[in-house]
């Protein structure tokens, strides 16, 4: 039930672009992207709902295809600030408020 | 105002003991959930609680015993430790949906050492 996330490390250099995907074998009622830095708390970054809907941060762009049941995070022009651990969480039972993550893509800004 | 906050942010102890975190909301959320974050970083779901009430209850040993006496407090009591149980212990919170999970605040997190 846990969803797969890709690739596992990520290193890049300032102003370079990522991109970090999450599979799941499940249909999907909702896909949401949280950052971890070293030390601290995971931090919401963006929700899909089923159906096109997103919120979240204005600067950090995400893609849900229901079909497929994947999703993927668009890092653009990278910054140091977005070093971290990124983890998808998944939604595979309908009003379950049971957020399933993945075992996290490690991001390495240099 | 911390949202969610966890006390205590250390836990160090010996195998056998007996020890608990407590958790506190004041967003008005009104679920309540404590995530396991391994050595590997695996953040695993252990308990949910919707308004006092458990709605998950993963595969966890009965040694973790979580409660909620109102909604904007969730506390997790662990018997016994083991080595096994070494982790980073994460409360959070969130407002329910009918759909969908909503955005999860979490607390900074409770290190417990077990020796």
């Amino acid at each position: 039930q846990q969803p797969v996330q890709s690739p596992q490390a990520v290193i890049l250099r300032e102003g370079e672009d990522a991109v970090i995907n999450c599979s799941s074998s499940k249909a999907l009622y909702s896909v949401h992207w949280y950052r971890q830095k070293h030390g601290e708390a995971p931090v919401f970054l963006m929700i899909l709902l089923k159906g096109g809907e997103q919120k979240g941060h204005e600067k950090i762009s995400a893609s849900f295809n229901e079909k497929k049941q994947q999703s993927s995070l668009y890092l653009t022009a990278s910054q140091l600030s977005y070093s971290g651990t990124y983890f998808c969480g998944t939604d595979v039972i309908q009003g379950a408020q049971k957020l399933v993550f993945g075992q996290g893509t490690r991001l390495t800004i240099n | 105002d911390t949202a969610v906050s966890q006390t205590p942010k250390y836990l160090v102890t010996q195998m056998g003991n007996d020890k608990s975190i407590k958790c506190e909301q004041n967003l008005g959320h009104d679920t309540m959930y404590w995530y396991k974050q391994d050595s590997k970083k695996f953040l695993k779901i252990m308990f949910s609680y919707n308004n006092k009430e458990l709605i998950i209850n993963e595969t966890v040993p009965n040694r973790f015993s979580p409660k909620s006496p109102d909604k904007a407090h969730l506390n997790l009591h662990i018997n016994s430790l083991e080595l096994g149980d070494s982790a980073v212990y994460f409360c959070a919170s969130s407002l329910r949906t009918v759909a969908n999970t909503g955005e999860l605040f979490f607390g900074e997190g409770s290190r417990l050492t077990v020796l």
